[in-house]
């Protein structure tokens, strides 16, 4: 089966920028994806890259994607305690209905 | 717009009993997917269901729990007979038709068995 990996544990200042990374095994990946979930809460969508592209930005946010190495990573810029949460990376497979998930990388900004 | 909707979203039961949970997809969505968190855990899959339509149980243990999406109303996971491992999140995701497969969660439902 796919295996998504990430590391557990991130902290970060109020105001830097904040790195979380995701390596996954699947070479036939289509979709990768980002998920914020806050304490108690279900999963919102933060952002998601198609396979072909390297690079995705949408305000704070910049996804790199490289392919090869099968990484992915979630760059936060100017990290604010509201964004201290579980970030979730999962992928989707070519063919396949479901998403494979990470274990979550629990981000903690200190003020 | 309102999202996916999950009821209840705190559910406790005791060892033996039934659970139900229900989960009413995004309006305009027909596809409908059940995860599984357990504590400190990443979603797994379970079940993958269209209109009337189980089109992916590969994720689902094969005794004791079942899903349903009706014609009408919502989709149900249902747990019969449950144990002290069933407890954990089931989240409930949907989404249109279409290769990006952008899938929106729920809430979840956070069940306890006692």
């Amino acid at each position: 089966g796919e295996d998504v990996e990430q590391s557990l544990f991130l902290s970060v200042r109020e105001g830097d920028s904040s790195v979380i990374n995701c390596t996954y095994t699947d070479s036939s990946s289509t979709y990768l994806y980002w998920y914020k979930q806050e304490p108690g809460a279900g999963l919102q969508l933060l952002t998601y890259i198609f396979s072909n592209m390297d690079m995705k930005q949408d305000q704070r946010l910049t996804v790199l994607l490289n392919k090869k190495d099968k990484h992915l990573s979630l760059r936060i810029a100017d990290t604010q305690t509201g964004d201290s949460a579980i970030y979730f990376c999962a992928e989707k497979e070519t063919g396949a209905n479901n998403l494979f998930f990470g274990t979550g990388t629990r981000l903690t900004v200190i003020p | 717009n309102a999202g996916v909707m999950q009821n209840p979203r705190h559910l406790v039961r005791r060892r033996g009993q039934e659970a139900r949970l229900r989960c009413s997809p995004m309006k305009g969505h027909s596809h409908v997917y059940w995860y599984r968190q357990l504590p400190e855990e990443g979603l797994k899959f379970m079940v993958y269901l269209q209109k009337e339509n189980i089109i992916d149980e590969s994720g689902m243990p094969k005794e004791r729990f079942s899903a349903e999406f009706p014609k009408e109303g919502p989709s149900i996971l249902r747990i019969q007979q449950v144990v002290r491992g069933d407890s954990a999140a089931y989240f409930c995701a949907s989404s249109k038709t279409g290769v990006e497969n952008i899938q929106y969660f729920g809430a979840g439902t956070r069940l306890s068995v006692l």
